[in-house]
């Protein structure tokens, strides 16, 4: 199985909800990531998760609240979130050592 | 900051080979060179990556100039599948900071 499968594949929010997203991997990866993409911009690293230890939080916001329960799930929490938080949210796993990153479909999150 | 500059656009028709070039004058010498691609709206998909020596798999090729300042990226018979935007990434070996730059968007043309 190599796959990375993330849910809900669209969310819409308001500023005053709080929302969950999900990623999962049964490849063994014991990294994993969170990415943002803005439209017709490259992804940009927000957090990494080593043997479910945060490794890398790239100065994110506390809004956005990672978290890492075992070794193939990992969740990106989401409160109070504004409208230019609105992108494509990729999980990605892999990627430790010389070894290649495998990226999840994404979520396409819209915040009102 | 990204470790890398790529033409922001090319034009490639299909049959033909797509020639990629990525600028990494920086790199160092645990340093990696990987490829990705961003097919609309899905997730990066990996291509091929390298430290020093050429590299091909079935999908393309990767040349790495001699002094690593410079690599390219070979698709050697584009199809219209093959539209994406093409991300060349420098990354430490051992580590985990994936830094993408802005892209060559390749637009094969039938």
């Amino acid at each position: 199985d190599t796959e990375v499968t993330q849910t809900p594949k669209h969310l819409v929010m308001g500023m005053t909800n709080k929302k969950s997203l999900k990623c999962e991997q049964h490849m063994g990866h014991r990294a994993m990531y969170w990415y943002k993409q803005k439209a017709k911009k490259p992804p940009e690293l927000m957090f990494v998760y080593s043997y479910e230890k945060l490794s890398i939080n790239e100065s994110v916001p506390s809004r956005f609240s990672p978290e890492c329960p075992n070794s193939s799930l990992l969740n990106l929490h989401l409160h109070a979130l504004q409208p230019e938080d609105s992108a494509l949210y990729l999980c990605a796993s892999g990627g430790s050592s010389y070894n290649e990153q495998f990226f999840g479909p994404g979520t396409r999150l819209t915040v009102l | 900051d990204a470790k890398t500059t790529q033409p922001p656009s090319m034009d490639c028709a299909e049959g033909r080979a797509a020639n990629l070039p990525c600028n990494h004058s920086t790199i160092s010498g645990n340093e990696y060179v990987y490829w990705y691609r961003q097919i609309h709206s899905q997730g990066p998909q990996y291509i091929i990556h390298g430290l020093k020596n050429n590299e091909t798999n079935e999908m393309a090729s990767l040349i790495i100039t001699e002094d690593r300042k410079s690599s390219t990226l070979i698709l050697p018979h584009a199809t219209l599948r093959d539209t994406a935007v093409y991300y060349c990434i420098v990354k430490t070996s051992g580590t985990y900071k994936y830094i993408f730059g802005t892209g060559t968007r390749l637009k094969v043309l039938a």
